[in-house]
């Protein structure tokens, strides 16, 4: 079945740097796109979505770009720091009644000081 | 604002013994799941209630596991008997409503290991 992919498992990068991680997706029906924030030990804490009528939307310090023709999704960290190591998650929800997410595999990011 | 609440935090059992975790929702959230994240993956939804009702339990494993919301509020989830495969994170989560992904809290998890 159509699922959520993420193309790397760990990204390591020193603190300051920019941080990017990259996320694929299959489900061209998907409306709705989240990245979550996992610490060791804790449950995903949400950071940033976008709906599939944008292809770009920024926060504090993180940007999401979506890309539908290629269906690829990014989540960008400025000036990273150690508390942003932690295991990041895209996740979906399909224009579908129930509306629950779908989660991918996951990206470990290790901030190096 | 007190977050979703969820016990025990971590259970050890054998292969063939049964196991129950317990979760309480944010106050006045409708909305409330089950997830199971194993150890490397994402969290993948077992069930999904709106108030005492089930939205979707399609890839829960009714043979083993079971889940009940009797009165709109606490949620339970039940694995009888366990498997090895078993072991991983169950996550409680809970919305408002059935909208928005920023309204939904994730619990910190119950862990469980299977031997």
């Amino acid at each position: 079945g159509e699922s959520v992919g993420l193309h790397l498992p760990t990204l390591s990068v020193q603190e300051g740097d920019n941080s990017i991680i990259n996320c694929a997706y299959s489900n061209s029906a998907s409306d709705y796109f989240i990245w979550y924030k996992q610490e060791s030990g804790k449950g995903p804490q949400f950071i940033i979505d976008i709906r599939s009528n944008m292809d770009k939307r920024q926060g504090q310090r993180v940007t999401v770009l979506l890309n539908k023709t290629v269906k690829h999704l990014s989540l960008q960290i400025a000036a990273t720091q150690p508390g942003d190591s932690a295991v990041y998650f895209c996740a979906e929800i399909m224009d579908t009644g129930r509306r629950a997410l779908t989660f991918g595999s996951g990206t470990r990011l290790q901030v190096q000081p | 604002e007190a977050g979703v609440a969820q016990s025990p935090r971590y259970k050890i059992i054998e292969k063939r013994q049964s196991v129950a975790f317990w979760c309480n929702p944010i106050s006045g959230h409708a909305t409330l799941y089950w997830y199971q994240q194993i150890l490397g993956q994402g969290p993948k939804l077992l069930i999904q209630f709106q108030n005492n009702g089930v939205v979707d339990d399609s890839q829960l494993p009714k043979d083993r596991f079971s889940a009940e919301r009797l009165k709109g509020v606490d949620s339970t989830l039940k694995i009888q008997p366990a498997k090895l495969e078993d072991s991983a994170v169950y996550l409680c989560a809970s919305s408002l409503n059935t909208g928005a992904a920023n309204t939904i809290y994730f619990g910190e998890g119950s862990w469980l290991t299977v031997v």
